[in-house]
């Protein structure tokens, strides 16, 4: 069946430091990929988007390319703030009607001042 | 304001009870979800409901009946609660068909 698979966290960091988070999938057919953050004691909120292949989706100073070919979707930031510390997901969307989500485990990060 | 609430924010009760959380979206979407997310963060769709009508309904225990009076409304009852029920449960609710879900705040289920 479909699945995201993502690097296993925490990741601890030092402010302005260069973030990637990796994120591959496994999919049939052509699934919408997104990330989501999830910030202490919230619930979960729509980072970025990509609904095709080689669609970039950014938001917040955050990037991610739908790469088909790799079957990725790796989340970058040049440049990380404290406020940047959370839990990020990556997650697919079956091409359905179902709109079923799928998450990935999750990858916490750390911002250090 | 709030787009999607749950209540209780917080619940702690004891092996073999029953317990219901509620939710609750004034966004006007059709489509509300529910799920669980684990001690590790892991987080899994539990049911999904559209227009009142089950759509999804993920391999759980029939001790969770999820009920949904209206479009607005998705409440999720759980019979002989046991100690693998502790989770955080979230709500969501989303436009059939769109890319984005909204999610509630969180219900920490704690089971003793």
């Amino acid at each position: 069946g479909n699945s995201v698979t993502q690097m296993e966290g925490p990741v601890t960091l030092s402010e302005e430091a260069f973030l990637t988070i990796n994120c591959t999938y496994t999919a049939t057919g052509y699934p919408s990929l997104f990330w989501y953050v999830q910030y202490p004691g919230e619930g979960l909120q729509l980072l970025l988007k990509a609904t095709k292949a080689d669609d970039k989706g950014s938001n917040k100073g955050f990037e991610a390319t739908y790469r088909k070919e790799t079957t990725s979707f790796h989340l970058e930031k040049g440049s990380v703030q404290v406020s940047d510390s959370a839990v990020y997901f990556c997650a697919l969307r079956e091409d359905s009607s179902a709109s079923k989500i799928i998450f990935g485990s999750g990858t916490r990060l750390s911002i250090r001042p | 304001d709030t787009a999607v609430s749950q209540t209780p924010k917080y619940l702690v009760t004891q092996m073999g009870n029953d317990k219901s959380i509620k939710c609750e979206q004034n966004l006007g979407h059709d489509t509300m979800y529910w799920y669980k997310q684990d001690s590790k963060k892991f987080l899994k769709i539990m049911f999904s409901y559209n227009n009142k009508e089950l759509i999804i309904n993920e391999t759980v225990p029939n001790r969770f009946s999820p009920k949904s009076p209206d479009k607005a409304h998705l409440n999720l009852h759980i019979n002989s609660l046991e100690l693998g029920d502790s989770a955080v449960y979230f709500c969501a609710s989303s436009q059939q068909g769109a890319y984005e879900q909204y999610f509630g705040p969180g219900t920490r289920l704690t089971v003793t």
